[in-house]
Protein backbone atom coordinates (compact mmCIF):
# COMPACT_ATOMS: atom_id res chain seq x y z
CA UNK A 1 0.00 0.00 0.00
CA UNK A 2 1.06 3.51 -0.64
CA UNK A 3 1.39 5.17 2.73
CA UNK A 4 1.88 8.91 3.39
CA UNK A 5 4.49 10.02 5.71
CA UNK A 6 3.82 12.77 8.28
CA UNK A 7 6.43 14.90 9.51
CA UNK A 8 7.64 15.33 12.36
CA UNK A 9 6.64 12.27 14.15
CA UNK A 10 6.22 13.82 17.70
CA UNK A 11 5.58 17.51 18.05
CA UNK A 12 6.11 19.27 21.50
CA UNK A 13 5.20 23.03 22.40
CA UNK A 14 4.64 25.62 24.64
CA UNK A 15 0.75 26.00 24.91
CA UNK A 16 -0.40 29.33 22.79
CA UNK A 17 1.93 28.63 20.01
CA UNK A 18 1.25 27.09 16.66
CA UNK A 19 2.11 23.70 15.46
CA UNK A 20 2.55 22.95 11.83
CA UNK A 21 2.08 19.54 10.67
CA UNK A 22 3.11 18.20 7.25
CA UNK A 23 2.34 14.79 5.33
CA UNK A 24 3.36 13.84 1.56
CA UNK A 25 1.42 11.24 -0.18
CA UNK A 26 1.99 9.18 -2.87
CA UNK A 27 -1.34 8.77 -5.08
CA UNK A 28 -3.49 11.29 -6.80
CA UNK A 29 -6.44 12.26 -4.65
CA UNK A 30 -9.96 13.21 -4.63
CA UNK A 31 -9.64 15.04 -1.38
CA UNK A 32 -7.58 14.95 1.49
CA UNK A 33 -8.59 14.61 5.53
CA UNK A 34 -6.53 14.91 9.17
CA UNK A 35 -8.16 13.07 12.31
CA UNK A 36 -7.14 13.26 15.36
CA UNK A 37 -6.58 10.53 18.02
CA UNK A 38 -6.28 10.59 21.46
CA UNK A 39 -4.36 7.95 23.04
CA UNK A 40 -5.61 4.69 22.12
CA UNK A 41 -9.24 5.84 20.98
CA UNK A 42 -11.01 6.08 17.50
CA UNK A 43 -10.19 8.99 15.13
CA UNK A 44 -11.82 11.50 15.36
CA UNK A 45 -12.09 13.38 11.62
CA UNK A 46 -11.45 16.91 11.79
CA UNK A 47 -11.27 18.95 8.28
CA UNK A 48 -11.22 17.88 4.18
CA UNK A 49 -9.82 20.00 1.71
CA UNK A 50 -10.97 18.90 -1.75
CA UNK A 51 -8.01 18.11 -4.30
CA UNK A 52 -9.29 21.84 -6.15
CA UNK A 53 -8.57 23.50 -3.01
CA UNK A 54 -5.19 25.23 -1.75
CA UNK A 55 -6.34 25.81 1.90
CA UNK A 56 -9.32 25.94 4.06
CA UNK A 57 -9.80 27.11 7.34
CA UNK A 58 -11.72 25.74 10.36
CA UNK A 59 -11.61 27.45 13.43
CA UNK A 60 -8.32 27.37 14.95
CA UNK A 61 -7.37 24.69 11.77
CA UNK A 62 -5.75 25.89 8.70
CA UNK A 63 -4.91 22.83 5.70
CA UNK A 64 -3.43 23.51 3.07
CA UNK A 65 -2.30 21.51 -0.41
CA UNK A 66 0.03 21.21 -2.69
CA UNK A 67 -1.27 18.55 -5.20
CA UNK A 68 2.10 19.34 -7.27
CA UNK A 69 3.97 18.07 -4.14
CA UNK A 70 1.52 15.76 -2.88
CA UNK A 71 1.98 17.88 0.31
CA UNK A 72 -0.52 19.10 2.78
CA UNK A 73 0.41 20.98 6.00
CA UNK A 74 -1.99 21.23 9.11
CA UNK A 75 -1.43 24.44 11.29
CA UNK A 76 -3.37 24.10 14.85
CA UNK A 77 -3.39 27.84 16.05
CA UNK A 78 -3.10 29.33 19.74
CA UNK A 79 -2.99 25.32 20.96
CA UNK A 80 -4.20 24.46 24.05
CA UNK A 81 -3.34 21.80 26.66
CA UNK A 82 -6.89 20.23 24.92
CA UNK A 83 -4.74 19.64 21.83
CA UNK A 84 -2.48 16.99 22.60
CA UNK A 85 -3.36 14.08 20.44
CA UNK A 86 -1.99 12.35 17.52
CA UNK A 87 -3.04 13.95 14.05
CA UNK A 88 -3.23 11.85 11.05
CA UNK A 89 -3.29 12.77 7.47
CA UNK A 90 -5.54 10.49 5.13
CA UNK A 91 -5.55 10.55 0.92
CA UNK A 92 -9.01 9.94 -0.37
CA UNK A 93 -8.07 8.33 -3.88
CA UNK A 94 -11.34 7.47 -4.72
CA UNK A 95 -13.59 3.92 -3.56
CA UNK A 96 -14.00 5.16 -0.78
CA UNK A 97 -10.12 3.77 -0.14
CA UNK A 98 -8.66 6.25 2.81
CA UNK A 99 -4.60 5.91 2.96
CA UNK A 100 -3.52 7.28 6.09
CA UNK A 101 -0.27 8.39 7.18
CA UNK A 102 1.68 7.24 10.34
CA UNK A 103 0.68 10.42 12.47
CA UNK A 104 1.66 13.11 14.23
CA UNK A 105 2.06 13.06 18.07
CA UNK A 106 1.47 16.50 19.27
CA UNK A 107 2.10 17.24 22.73
CA UNK A 108 0.96 21.00 24.25
CA UNK A 109 2.90 21.45 27.24
CA UNK A 110 0.99 24.05 30.09
CA UNK B 1 -26.18 9.84 19.18
CA UNK B 2 -24.93 8.81 15.65
CA UNK B 3 -22.14 6.23 16.65
CA UNK B 4 -20.10 3.05 15.71
CA UNK B 5 -19.72 0.67 18.42
CA UNK B 6 -17.53 -2.45 18.40
CA UNK B 7 -17.17 -5.17 21.08
CA UNK B 8 -15.46 -6.35 23.08
CA UNK B 9 -13.20 -3.09 24.09
CA UNK B 10 -10.67 -5.66 25.21
CA UNK B 11 -9.66 -9.01 24.52
CA UNK B 12 -7.44 -11.17 25.38
CA UNK B 13 -7.07 -15.12 24.16
CA UNK B 14 -4.68 -17.64 23.01
CA UNK B 15 -3.41 -18.64 19.71
CA UNK B 16 -6.02 -20.90 17.61
CA UNK B 17 -8.95 -19.50 19.59
CA UNK B 18 -11.47 -19.01 16.83
CA UNK B 19 -13.04 -14.58 17.86
CA UNK B 20 -15.22 -12.34 16.19
CA UNK B 21 -14.82 -8.48 16.95
CA UNK B 22 -18.72 -7.10 16.40
CA UNK B 23 -19.01 -3.31 14.91
CA UNK B 24 -21.85 -1.86 14.21
CA UNK B 25 -23.20 2.08 13.29
CA UNK B 26 -26.44 3.75 13.54
CA UNK B 27 -26.31 6.13 10.76
CA UNK B 28 -27.13 4.24 7.74
CA UNK B 29 -24.28 4.76 6.07
CA UNK B 30 -23.51 2.01 2.61
CA UNK B 31 -19.66 1.88 3.98
CA UNK B 32 -17.98 0.22 6.63
CA UNK B 33 -14.55 -0.75 6.89
CA UNK B 34 -12.24 -2.64 9.84
CA UNK B 35 -8.88 -1.13 10.11
CA UNK B 36 -5.88 -2.00 12.71
CA UNK B 37 -3.65 -0.05 13.74
CA UNK B 38 0.45 -0.66 15.24
CA UNK B 39 3.29 1.75 16.32
CA UNK B 40 4.90 2.98 13.87
CA UNK B 41 2.29 1.41 10.90
CA UNK B 42 0.13 4.13 11.13
CA UNK B 43 -3.40 2.61 10.34
CA UNK B 44 -3.39 0.06 7.72
CA UNK B 45 -7.17 -1.53 6.05
CA UNK B 46 -8.05 -4.99 6.35
CA UNK B 47 -11.28 -5.18 4.90
CA UNK B 48 -14.08 -2.73 3.68
CA UNK B 49 -17.71 -3.26 1.91
CA UNK B 50 -19.23 -0.56 -0.09
CA UNK B 51 -22.87 -2.33 1.14
CA UNK B 52 -24.56 -5.31 2.21
CA UNK B 53 -23.02 -8.71 0.65
CA UNK B 54 -20.59 -6.41 -0.63
CA UNK B 55 -16.62 -7.10 1.09
CA UNK B 56 -13.53 -6.49 -0.71
CA UNK B 57 -9.81 -6.81 0.82
CA UNK B 58 -7.84 -4.14 2.21
CA UNK B 59 -4.44 -4.15 2.44
CA UNK B 60 -3.33 -6.49 5.30
CA UNK B 61 -6.41 -9.04 4.47
CA UNK B 62 -4.34 -12.52 5.63
CA UNK B 63 -5.89 -14.41 8.33
CA UNK B 64 -9.11 -12.06 8.98
CA UNK B 65 -13.09 -12.38 7.55
CA UNK B 66 -15.12 -10.62 7.28
CA UNK B 67 -18.95 -10.66 6.46
CA UNK B 68 -22.25 -8.09 5.76
CA UNK B 69 -25.54 -9.43 5.99
CA UNK B 70 -27.30 -6.13 7.25
CA UNK B 71 -26.50 -2.67 6.60
CA UNK B 72 -25.48 -1.70 10.40
CA UNK B 73 -22.95 -4.67 11.73
CA UNK B 74 -19.63 -5.83 9.83
CA UNK B 75 -18.16 -8.06 12.18
CA UNK B 76 -14.20 -8.85 11.84
CA UNK B 77 -13.71 -12.77 12.20
CA UNK B 78 -10.52 -14.49 13.17
CA UNK B 79 -10.68 -17.83 12.65
CA UNK B 80 -7.38 -18.77 13.77
CA UNK B 81 -5.88 -15.53 15.93
CA UNK B 82 -1.54 -15.62 16.06
CA UNK B 83 0.28 -13.27 18.09
CA UNK B 84 0.88 -11.14 14.90
CA UNK B 85 -2.46 -10.24 15.04
CA UNK B 86 -2.11 -8.59 18.31
CA UNK B 87 -3.42 -5.16 17.82
CA UNK B 88 -5.83 -2.39 18.22
CA UNK B 89 -8.65 -2.52 16.14
CA UNK B 90 -11.28 0.24 14.30
CA UNK B 91 -14.20 0.07 12.87
CA UNK B 92 -15.28 2.72 10.42
CA UNK B 93 -18.52 3.84 8.52
CA UNK B 94 -19.02 6.80 5.97
CA UNK B 95 -21.77 8.09 4.11
CA UNK B 96 -19.77 9.94 2.12
CA UNK B 97 -16.04 10.85 2.30
CA UNK B 98 -15.40 11.68 5.60
CA UNK B 99 -15.37 8.17 7.92
CA UNK B 100 -16.62 7.90 11.45
CA UNK B 101 -14.44 5.61 13.90
CA UNK B 102 -15.39 2.99 16.63
CA UNK B 103 -13.72 3.52 19.79
CA UNK B 104 -11.31 0.37 19.04
CA UNK B 105 -10.56 -3.16 20.48
CA UNK B 106 -7.41 -3.98 22.12
CA UNK B 107 -7.04 -7.74 21.05
CA UNK B 108 -4.11 -9.66 22.54
CA UNK B 109 -2.75 -13.58 21.17
CA UNK B 110 -0.80 -15.20 23.16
Amino acid sequence: SQQGEEDPQALSIQEGENATMNCSYKTSINNLQWYRQNSGRGLVHLILIRSNEREKHSGRLRVTLDTSKKSSSLLITASRAADTASYFCAAFGGAQKLVFGQGTRLTINP
Amino acid sequence: EAQVTQNPRYLITVTGKKLTVTCSQNMNHEYMSWYRQDPGLGLRQIYYSMNVEVTDKGDVPEGYKVSRKEKRNFPLILESPSPNQTSLYFCASSGGHEQFFGPGTRLTVL
